[in-house]
């Protein structure tokens, strides 16, 4: 079992859909979780963290933590084209810059 | 500007020739750490070095080695690079974070394509 699981895409929606990224991770250590976004060709750029269990929203994006279900998600609302990318979902596994990756999930947005 | 740059951006080279991809940070960051991406396979960590003068190995370490003498510089070493090498490489820092403070956001270089023939 990988450490950290996304599902890989793509994932389409039309603009202005709600676009909906889901994580799994493994280790219930883990403390603090991050989405990155990467644009093809680019290296990634964080988007939010969150470390407590519930919902964090910043404008468009919101990321929800649920540890007792090792699972972290990112919603994204009015999906703009421009949000096309691949977005890659992270885990500091004891919070201390022990980073794991999953593969990333490609989201198109279709005018 | 707050950036980690990495060089060179793109380099082709053939098995055997060592090489060097360069990492320097103006942050004043104590962690680093190098990444290789690889298609399905997401980012994979090599090497990081929490301070100056301290190097641990990742992920996947075998093939290369790091340096830590400056703390604003942290550079990769492929001593004979082979093909399986090829990849796209990041360099990343960031803060040392502790207890959920998420201080421990990485910032990423704009990457390095390396080829090995």
């Amino acid at each position: 079992q990988k450490e950290v699981e996304q599902n890989s895409g793509p994932l389409s929606v039309p603009e202005g859909a709600i676009a909906s990224l889901n994580c799994t991770y493994s280790d219930r250590g883990s403390q603090s979780f991050f989405w990155y976004r990467q644009y093809s060709g680019k290296s990634p750029e964080l988007i939010m963290f969150i470390y407590s269990n519930g919902d964090k929203e910043d404008g468009r994006f919101t990321a929800q933590l649920n540890k007792a279900s090792q699972y972290v998600s990112l919603l994204i609302r009015d999906s703009q084209p421009s949000d096309s990318a691949t977005y890659l979902c992270a885990v500091d596994v004891w919070d201390n810059n022990d980073m794991r990756f999953g593969a990333g999930t490609r989201l198109t947005v279709k005018p | 500007e707050a950036q980690v740059t990495q060089n060179p951006r793109y380099l082709i080279t053939v098995t055997g020739k060592k090489l060097t991809v360069t990492c320097s940070q103006n942050m004043n960051h104590e962690y680093m750490s190098w990444y290789r991406q690889d298609p399905g396979l997401g980012l994979r960590q090599i090497y990081y070095s929490m301070n100056v003068e301290v190097t641990d190995k990742g992920d996947v370490p075998e093939g290369y080695k790091v340096s830590r003498k400056e703390k604003r510089n942290f550079p990769l070493i492929l001593e004979s690079p082979s093909p399986n090498q090829t990849s796209l490489y990041f360099c990343a820092s960031s803060t040392q974070g502790t207890g959920g403070s998420g201080a421990n956001v990485l910032t990423f270089g704009a990457g390095s394509r390396l080829t090995v023939l």
